[in-house]
Parts: structure tokens; sequence; C-alpha cells
């Protein structure tokens, strides 16, 4: 979906290294989230915003940390990257208000080695 | 985007035959459904929701059915297509705070 960006598509980096991840939208969402997909296991989330002010942990935050930039922008951030961290990322908005369908970027697939 | 369905559990279907995927979801409480359509190397992509004070609804060549005495979710494709080979996958709302719960998935292959 155009209206939801993500860069990098892909990144390869290694062991130890900090990287961010950026998620922008023009759909005019207040909602924001950020999911890892791996095989087998679906959709997680990581973290999740409701507004610029609000960061919430979603079910496996740990090794991560967000920033929520602006209403259109939220990244993500791998502060010291460890292979089992190496995935497709997503990011997703939401109207909310009684709108729960998410809406998500086309990815970035992140190899840590 | 391949790696997505990896050990999915995977539906081949002749082209222009109907496909139907089913999800079983786990919270009784879950008031909203969707089903995803993810192509390889793509996000996923919204096809149709439902919420629960229903039990089926309709879109264009496709239909949802709700079933929450088994907590059964179905995606019924109609006269499939080879553009509709993908991993397709139902989310539920868990409650009030928007937060949506994912299926693992099935791939459809549709053979030409």
């Amino acid at each position: 979906d155009a209206d939801v960006t993500q860069t990098p598509r892909n990144r390869i980096t290694k062991t130890g290294k900090r990287i961010m991840l950026e998620c922008s939208q023009t759909k005019g969402h207040d909602r924001m989230y950020w999911y890892r997909q791996d095989p087998g296991l679906g959709l997680r989330l990581i973290y999740y915003s409701f507004d610029v002010k609000d960061i919430n942990k979603g079910e496996i935050s740990d090794g991560y940390s967000v920033s929520r930039q602006a209403q259109a922008k939220f990244s993500l951030s791998l502060e010291s990257a460890i292979p089992n961290q190496t995935a497709l990322y997503f990011c997703a908005t939401s109207e909310g208000r009684g709108d729960e369908t998410q809406y998500f970027g086309p990815g970035t697939r992140l190899l840590v080695l | 985007g391949e790696s997505v369905g990896l050990h999915l559990p995977t539906l081949s279907v002749q082209e222009g035959d109907n496909s139907i995927i089913n999800c079983a979801y786990s919270n009784s409480a879950s008031d909203y459904f969707i089903w995803y359509k993810q192509e390889s190397g793509k996000g996923p992509q919204f096809i149709i929701d439902i919420r629960s004070n229903m039990d089926k609804r309709q879109g264009q060549r496709v239909t949802v059915l709700l079933n929450k005495t088994v907590k059964h979710l179905s995606l019924q494709i109609a006269a499939t297509q080879p553009g509709d080979s993908a991993v397709y996958f139902c989310a539920e709302n868990l409650g009030g705070n928007n937060r949506l719960a994912f299926g693992k998935g099935n791939q459809v292959v549709v053979i030409p």
C-alpha cells in the first residue's frame, strides 16, 4: 500500500550494530504498529503507538525501541542487532475510533550476520 | 517474501474452482475479524472484515463466514484466479484496544 512506506526495503547488518527502520504514512491515521514476521510464526507485535505521545510494548519488545516523531512517522530501532532478529518487519497503521482495520507497508527484509 | 509461506498449510486449487480457507480463532470475546492476503514480497493486504454480530459477509468474489459457537472463520474465494495465489491469514481484534492477533496463515497455490 503506497500510503504506508518503509525504508529501507532490504538491509544486511552485522551483530552488535545499531540500525533503524523507518515508517511513514499519508493516511492521516493516529495509530501505528511495528510487527515482525517469521516463517511459520505469523505476525508478532513489537510496539504500537496510538498517538504521538503514546508508546506501548507489544508481545516481543525486548531488544527493540521505537520513536514516534510525528503523527506520520514511526521508527523502529535495534540497539544491538543479533542474528535471531533476522526477519521481515512490517509497519501498519489504523484509524482507530471504531475502525480497527490495519493497513500495512511493504516490509523491510533484515538480515543480521 | 517466499519465506513467509514456508511450513504453512497449503491449498492447491484449480483455476476457476472455488477455494475455502479456514481459521480457528482463540478468544471468544473477539468482536472483529479480518482476512488478509499476502503476496510474495509484499505486505499484508486487507481483503474483507466481519463483526461478531454477523455470520456472513460478501465482497467481490469473496465471502467470509463466522461461526462463533466453534470460534471458526472461513474465507471463500469464488472462481479462483492465478492472481489469488498468496498466503491468507485471519486476524481477530482481542478487545477494545485495537490490537489484532494474527493466525499463521494458509498458502494458496492456483494451478492454471
